[in-house]
């Protein structure tokens, strides 16, 4: 099974609008963390936000923030206020335990296109 | 400053040659990774280094030898280089007992084998 699951390759949205990009994980740890990084076209990964799995609020960030369902295992991105640089790749990742070599395991990614 | 750096950020080479990508970090991170992003934007774990040792191989081939001569420093050796390493490399770090383990991502190095 899938580690990471991210069920939109693709999506748009108009400017000035927000958009929910989906997540689900699947982990039988109970100390776990969940990312998002931004890659643009020009390739780079770009830190978004995080979430641990203890965490008791929902993680933001500026216009980032985190919708962290623990019991239906999803961590779903929204952002606010979409801008034309929003475009890009965007991945979930994981990190189980605390000594697993903190490797992260990723999604597939959500390409998202914001239309002026 | 750059944080994570990555050289070269492209490599065109030969099926059946040698390379190496060099990988340096000036954060003061005690691990560090390389990922592979392959055609279709997946990226997969391939090695994961703490304090100079290492701690996951995600079999990976053997032709894959990932070198740490420091902590600052990761490198990644790939022999008899054949058509499906073509991808792009990413070299990351983090510190281990940070609350968030932020992994920090390099600029990524472009490898296209012919």
């Amino acid at each position: 099974a899938q580690k990471i699951t991210q069920t939109q390759p693709g999506m748009f949205v108009q400017e000035k609008e927000a958009v929910t990009l989906d997540c689900t994980y699947d982990t039988s740890d109970p100390s776990y963390g969940l990312f998002w990084y931004k890659q643009p076209s020009s390739g780079e990964m770009i830190f978004l936000i995080y979430q641990g799995s203890y965490d008791q609020q929902n993680a933001t960030e500026g216009r980032y923030s985190l919708n962290f369902q623990k019991a239906r295992k999803s961590a779903n991105l929204v952002i606010s206020a979409s801008q034309l640089g929003d475009s890009a790749m965007y991945f979930c990742a994981m990190r189980e335990g605390r000594n697993a070599g903190n490797m992260l395991t990723f999604g597939g990614g959500t390409r998202l296109m914001v239309k002026p | 400053d750059t944080a994570v750096s990555q050289t070269p950020k492209y490599l065109v080479t030969q099926m059946g040659n040698d390379k190496s990508i060099k990988c340096e970090q000036n954060l003061g991170h005690d691990t560090m990774y390389w990922y592979k992003q392959d055609s279709k934007k997946f990226l997969k774990i391939m090695f994961s280094y703490n304090n100079k040792e290492l701690i996951i191989n995600e079999t990976v081939p053997n032709r894959f030898s990932p070198k740490s001569p420091d902590k600052a420093h990761l490198n990644l050796h790939i022999n008899s280089l054949e058509l499906g390493d073509s991808a792009v490399y990413f070299c990351a770090s983090s510190e281990m007992t940070s609350a968030d383990n932020e992994q920090f991502f390099g600029p990524g190095t472009r490898l296209t084998v012919l």
